[in-house]
């Protein structure tokens, strides 16, 4: 089955800088890569999303970019915010709704 | 915008105890979902749902656990028998999707239960 690794489980920055989390998986029929931000106590939600036929997605600050040959793929976040921390999860599945495996999380800081 | 709510928000029982958690799903959604949270660990799929059946169901969803859309908005996760092991937070989630054109997936949450075994 699928597994989703996921690197740093920490990371400080400074207010302003950007933040790179990287993840790979390790089933290429996974065609499916959503990112979800959860904040302590909180729902996971959906931030940005990612399908294999693109290479790259971006929404204001954020981006993701995939390689489907060597199976990874990364959040970046430009001029971050303090209201930007919390635990970032990447996760892997099919076009079809099913099983998402989920990454075992990072836990952003933002440090003013 | 419409969400996902579930109900309760947090859920005590004592160990070997029925639960059901309740869940209801955005209302023009075809697929439902249950996944757990481990306090501090990554959320895990348990169970996906649609067309009143289960289409898929990971190692954690056992003989204990069955899940139930009794009416047309609710979808329910029974627990029979619980364990301290259960404890965690369950989050129900559903998606919409196109089979034609492969192209709604998202999921989206809801709030989660935390369910506290003793």
């Amino acid at each position: 089955g699928e597994n989703v690794e996921q690197h740093p489980s920490t990371l400080s920055v400074q207010e302003g800088d950007s933040a790179v989390i990287k993840c790979t998986y390790s089933d290429s029929a996974s065609n499916y890569f959503p990112w979800y931000k959860q904040e302590l106590g909180k729902r996971p939600q959906l931030i940005i999303d990612i399908r294999s036929n693109v290479g790259e997605k971006k929404d204001q600050r954020i981006a993701v970019t995939l390689n489907k040959t060597a199976k990874h793929f990364s959040l970046h976040i430009t001029e971050t915010q303090p209201e930007d921390s919390a635990v970032y999860f990447c996760a892997a599945g099919t076009y079809y709704g099913q099983n998402f495996v989920f990454g075992p999380g990072t836990r952003l800081s933002v440090l003013p | 915008e419409p969400e996902v709510t579930q109900t309760p928000s947090h859920q005590v029982t004592q160990m070997g105890q029925e639960v059901i958690l309740r869940c209801v799903p955005i209302s023009n959604h075809l697929y439902f979902y249950w996944y757990r949270q481990i306090l501090g660990q990554k959320v895990e799929f348990l169970v996906s749902f649609y067309n009143n059946e289960i289409s898929e169901k990971s190692e954690i969803f056992d003989d204990q656990f069955s899940v139930e859309r009794p009416d047309g908005s609710n979808f329910t996760l029974k627990i029979r028998s619980t364990k301290l092991e259960d404890s965690a937070m369950y989050f129900c989630a559903s998606s919409t999707q196109h089979p034609t054109s492969g192209n709604t997936d998202t999921q989206y949450f809801g709030p989660g239960t935390r369910l506290t075994v003793l």
